[in-house]
């Protein structure tokens, strides 16, 4: 079975400041991926960056950085300079190993992040 | 525009009703998902189809039924059978290992 905790129901953050939202995770399966998502206040989900379990290097996506340590099993996401615009919930989330039928997604709690002008 | 479109945005039952809530996607996706939000919570799986006419239960299939009969469309039902329906539902779709899009949402309210 896997699971996604993230223990950080809500924080506030100046904006221009850079934020980490924290997420571990569990699985016995091999390989894995893991996944940051944003929720504005309309509820779509958007993908933010994707890091694969045997990825060398940490994900980078614009403003955003994927924070990996496979051996604490932590998937943090930082988002540097941040903006008024980010303020929304961040779920981070993990699918297994394909080829072992576990291509779902596996969600955390969430994250309510809320930027300071 | 490439996408995914989920109708209605609202929907009100009445208790007692079968509701079909519809998941359209162009994107040329194999997989499509459905989960369910409450307040406050994280996403649940309720159903996912890899494939054309075939399908798995996720983690709260209890009181939903599904269908795919194209690749583009995914319904879902929430039959009188579910007791707590009252949700945000999310329609999501994907390339086998890759990240899934998704949809805006329907939010369903049972009256």
């Amino acid at each position: 079975a896997q699971k996604i905790t993230q223990t950080q129901p809500g924080m506030f953050v100046q904006e221009k400041e850079a934020v980490t939202l924290d997420c571990t995770y569990d699985t016995s399966d091999p390989s894995y991926g893991l996944f940051w998502y944003k929720q504005p206040s309309s509820g779509e989900m958007i993908f933010l960056i994707y890091q694969g379990s045997y990825d060398q290097q940490n994900a980078t996506e614009g403003r955003y950085s994927l924070n990996f340590q496979k051996a604490r099993k932590s998937a943090n996401l930082v988002i540097s300079a941040s903006q008024l615009g980010d303020s929304a919930m961040y779920f981070c989330a993990m699918r297994g190993t394909i080829w072992r039928g576990n291509e779902k997604l596996t969600f955390g709690t969430g994250t309510r992040l809320t930027i300071i002008p | 525009d490439g996408g995914i479109t989920q109708s209605p945005k609202y929907l009100f039952r009445k208790e007692g009703q079968n509701v079909t809530l519809s998941c359209e996607q162009n994107l040329n996706h194999d997989a499509m998902y459905w989960y369910r939000q409450d307040p406050g919570q994280g996403l649940r799986l309720i159903y996912y189809s890899q494939i054309v006419n075939d399908f798995q239960k996720g983690d709260i299939a209890e009181g939903y039924s599904v269908s795919r009969e194209k690749k583009e469309s995914f319904p879902l039902t929430v039959t009188s059978a579910q007791k707590n329906p009252t949700a945000f539902y999310l329609c999501a779709s994907s390339r086998a290992e890759n990240e899934q899009f998704f949809g805006p949402g329907t939010r369903l309210t049972v009256l």
